[in-house]
């Protein structure tokens, strides 16, 4: 079974900096999507980012970009220019090519963002 | 376009009783997806309907049961509660077509359950 591990329970950044939340996930396929959701207090999770484990390319979406490591099984989020509105809880989700659309989840990343 | 829709909002229940969570997808959608978020935890997956059928199952009690709609609704059943079945449950929604891009879930803002 698949599993996905976040080790930072909470990260602060500064309005303005960059922060990396950091994702790692164990598996023995090789075909897979990687995602990163945001839910802020309003408890509504909302897809930040999404990459697909054939393309070596890191997905980037405006501020948002990752750093996938495939030999590592390494999924990290970097998020540029912090702002206000990105504080939420974060959380890694793996995705099998095969069978159900099931995401596994990680236990998440609460970040803080410091005015 | 409207999002996921689910209903209610938030819903409290006595151990024992039965209760029903509803989910309306994104227009177009035929996949819907149900998981289980315990405070301060990441969700968990319990089933995901496709075209009416169950896909998949996630390592949850017979208690539990869902069916889709013609209209691709759904619902989530969940008999003899116990506390621990106090959670956030959310409903998703893909397309589920070709591109890698049409199976991204897009998730409705949960019904908060809490049993006493």
């Amino acid at each position: 079974a698949q599993t996905v591990t976040q080790s930072q329970p909470e990260m602060s950044v500064q309005e303005a900096e960059t922060v990396t939340l950091s994702c790692t996930y164990d598996t023995s396929e090789s075909d897979y999507y990687l995602f990163w959701y945001k839910q802020p207090p309003s408890r509504q999770m909302i897809l930040v980012i999404r990459q697909e484990a054939y393309k070596q390319q890191n997905a980037t979406e405006n501020r948002f970009s990752v750093n996938f490591q495939k030999a590592a099984k390494s999924f990290s989020l970097k998020i540029s220019d912090s702002q206000l509105g990105d504080a939420a809880m974060y959380f890694c989700a793996y995705r099998s090519d095969q069978g159900a659309q099931k995401l596994v989840f990680g236990q998440g990343t609460r970040l803080t963002i410091n005015p | 376009d409207a999002g996921v829709t689910q209903s209610p909002t938030h819903l409290i229940k006595t151990r024992g009783q039965h209760v029903t969570l509803r989910c309306s997808p994104i227009s177009g959608h035929k996949s819907v997806s149900w998981y289980q978020q315990v405070l301060g935890q990441g969700p968990q997956f319990i089933f995901q309907y496709y075209e009416k059928e169950e896909r998949g199952r996630g390592n949850f009690p017979d208690r539990f049961s869902a069916r889709q709609f013609p209209n691709y609704s759904s619902e989530l059943n969940v008999n003899a509660l116990l506390l621990g079945d106090s959670a956030l449950y959310l409903c998703a929604s893909s397309l589920e077509g070709l591109s890698a891009a049409s199976y991204e879930q897009y998730f409705g803002p949960g019904t908060r359950l809490t049993v006493t």
